[in-house]
């Protein structure tokens, strides 16, 4: 079965950083594109980034890039999100979701999520 | 960017009847849609991928339709479990972009 635990939220002011990580099990991990999908409160779901099963392809929402990067330690099945220069429009819950296969295949599984607050 | 424009914004159904939600891209898409499920307090769940193929062990009240610009999303008999909000998402290309979700409802 598959799982995808996300963790390292929490509270950071304006400016800061946060690395968000993603413990995935019960599948192949290097074999599937992993991405991040972030949900403001009350709002709707927003693509973040997304890498190949690799790690040598990744994409940016024009929200995030230059500010977060993306990247995933195979032998240890782990995704990770660094973020940096974080701004109050960031505070979400994020997502980590596996694809189906390729970055073109949409997400069949979802993590529980974990809250980004960003506030002074 | 390819926008997705997901309508009704919300429903109310009684039990029982047949919801169609639709979406729209504003540039054609082939087939590389997605719809997701969301209850509150929970992770989007994948309903449909590839527009019209149902994911395993979903319920087959579900189904998807459409190729191109337009697609649509069927509840052929609403049931209370049903109640959620809906999101089609494109992933053809990046950014991959959702709807802005559509909120059904039990009457």
């Amino acid at each position: 079965e598959v799982h995808l635990v996300e963790s390292g939220g929490g509270l950071v002011q304006p400016g800061g950083s946060l690395r968000l990580s993603c413990a995935a099990s019960g599948f192949t991990f290097s074999s599937y594109a992993m991405s991040w999908v972030r949900q403001t409160p009350g709002k709707g779901l927003e693509w973040v980034s997304v890498i190949s099963g690799s790690g040598n392809t990744t994409y940016y929402a024009d929200s995030v890039k230059g500010r977060f990067t993306i990247s995933r330690d195979n032998s240890k099945s782990t995704l990770s999100l660094q973020m940096n220069s974080l701004r109050a429009e960031d505070t979400a819950i994020y997502y980590c979701a596996k694809t189906r296969k390729t970055i073109y295949s949409g997400s069949d599984h979802w993590g529980q999520g974990i809250l980004v607050t960003v506030s002074s | 960017d390819i926008q997705m424009t997901q309508s009704p914004s919300s429903l109310s159904a009684s039990v029982g009847d047949r919801v169609t939600i639709t979406c729209r891209a504003s540039r054609g898409i082939n087939n590389y849609l997605a719809w997701y499920q969301q209850k509150p307090g929970k992770a989007p769940k994948l309903l449909i991928y590839a527009a019209s193929t149902l994911r395993s062990g979903v319920p087959s009240r579900f189904s998807g339709s459409g190729s191109g610009t337009d697609f649509t999303l069927t509840i052929s008999s609403l049931q209370p479990e049903d109640v959620a909000i809906y999101y089609c998402q494109k992933y053809n290309s990046v950014p991959w972009t959702f709807g802005q979700g559509t909120k059904v409802e039990i009457k």
